[in-house]
């Protein structure tokens, strides 16, 4: 069974900073393409981030380029979003998932809450 | 970046329906288009994808159409359980985006 398992959110003051880990299981991690979406409360669904399999090419939304960093582990099976710089316009929930441009292996965390605020 | 414009924000709709759904992309996506269904509280549920490829274990009630720039997702025959939001979500070209999101409710 596919699993993906986000930590890492919680309260962060503006300025502040923040890594998220999706560990992931049940299928080969190193594989797929990887991508992190957030929702903030009561709005829609935001692409944030994605990172292909090997690990070398990353795609960022402009609202966080330059301040977010994705990562993998594909050792640990284990994928990262490291936050800089955060704003209150960040405070979304973040899910993790599987990202395939033609196929349908799509499988999404529960997802892990990040609160900015003073 | 393509934006995705989805219509009507809500559809009041009763169980046993037929519900429309669009997705208008402002430039060509040819056939990169997904749709998601998400209910509260939970993460989205992949429905369709390559604008009409039915995802495994989505029943044959849902189905997708469309190509390059206007996209529809159609709901045959609502059953309760589909009371939910709806995305459509464009893969042609970075960044990907996702359309605001119909809401499907019970009339």
């Amino acid at each position: 069974e596919v699993q993906l398992l986000e930590s890492g959110g919680g309260l962060v003051q503006p300025g502040g900073s923040l890594r998220l880990s999706c560990a992931a299981s049940g299928f080969t991690f190193r594989n797929y393409a990887m991508i992190w979406v957030r929702q903030a409360p009561v709005k829609g669904l935001e692409w944030v981030s994605t990172i292909l399999e090997g690990g070398r090419d990353t795609y960022y939304a402009d609202s966080v380029k330059g301040r977010f960093t994705i990562s993998r582990d594909n050792s640990k099976n284990f994928l990262y979003l490291d936050m800089n710089s955060l704003r209150a316009e960040d405070t979304a929930v973040y899910h993790c998932a599987t990202y395939q441009q033609r196929l349908p292996f799509d499988y999404w965390g529960q997802g892990t809450l990040v609160t900015v605020s003073s | 970046e393509i934006v995705l414009t989805q219509s009507p924000a809500t559809l009041s709709l009763s169980p046993g329906e037929r519900a429309t759904l669009s997705c208008r992309a402002s430039q060509s996506v040819n056939d990169y288009l997904a749709w998601y269904q998400q209910k509260p509280g939970q993460a989205p549920r992949l429905l369709i994808y390559n604008a009409s490829n039915r995802a495994t274990g989505i029943p044959a009630r849902f189905s997708g159409s469309g190509s390059g720039t206007d996209f529809t997702l159609t709901i045959s025959s609502l059953e309760p359980e589909d009371f939910a939001v709806y995305y459509c979500q464009q893969r042609g070209q970075w960044p990907l985006t996702f359309g605001g999101g119909t809401k499907v409710e019970i009339k």
